[in-house]
């Protein structure tokens, strides 16, 4: 069955970087696209951007433009998404999302999230 | 982009009674490329409905999605106490893609 299993809770202060990963297991990695979604306390789910395993290639939202960065590693079948100068806005649950074998797509299966807490 | 507004905010409902959820799109969503997703507390979004109508596998058929263009429901026909939960719309036809903020269904 699919598995989307996420890297651990992380505690950052303003300013710094965080990097997250999400390894795929139960499919053919490649073959469909990931995106990243996040969700602040008691709010509804963000768009981040999405990545194409199989080529790279990166579609970022907006809002994340310059600071947002999504890579894959297709010989461990994992997604990282690398969120840099981090504010308190940023303290949410990370969730990375399973698309489809077409760009746009619904999301079928979901990591179980990460919890990012940005503070000083 | 295109913003999605959920209606009503808050449905407080009994076990066995009829649900229905709204989404209303700032804008005609294409080929009805709309989903819904039930979250419960400290899980991640499940999908529920995909092309605004397509139930997901393993979704009981007690839920149902409907409509086009801009209007699109949820429709949960008996609640069950497991459906007690925030529902959220997607829109996947264009980039970003976006959530409604969610309709809480409680007791």
């Amino acid at each position: 069955q699919v598995q989307l299993v996420q890297s651990g809770a992380e505690v950052k202060k303003p300013g710094a970087s965080v990097k997250l990963s999400c390894k795929a297991s139960g499919y053919n990695f490649t073959s469909y696209y990931m995106h990243w979604v996040r969700q602040a306390p008691g709010q509804g789910p963000e768009w981040m951007g999405i990545i194409n395993p199989s080529g790279g290639d990166t579609d970022y939202a907006q809002k994340f433009q310059g600071r947002v960065t999504m890579t894959r590693d297709t010989s461990t079948s994992t997604v990282y998404m690398d969120l840099r100068s981090l504010r308190s806005e940023d303290t949410a649950a990370y969730f990375c999302a399973r698309g489809g074998l077409l760009i746009k797509n619904w999301f079928d299966s979901w990591g179980q999230g990460t919890l990012v807490t940005v503070s000083s | 982009e295109i913003v999605l507004t959920q209606s009503p905010g808050t449905l407080s409902l009994s076990p066995g009674e009829r649900a229905t959820l709204s989404c209303r799109a700032s804008q005609n969503i294409r080929n009805t490329y709309l989903a819904w997703y039930q979250q419960k507390p400290g899980q991640a979004p499940r999908l529920l409905i995909y092309d605004a109508s397509s139930r997901a596998t393993g979704i009981p058929d007690r839920f149902s999605g409907s409509g086009s263009g801009t209007d699109f429901t949820l429709t949960i026909s008996r609640l069950e106490p497991e459906d007690f939960a925030v529902y959220y719309c997607q829109q996947y036809a264009t980039s970003p893609r976006t959530f409604g903020q969610g309709t809480k269904v409680e007791i």
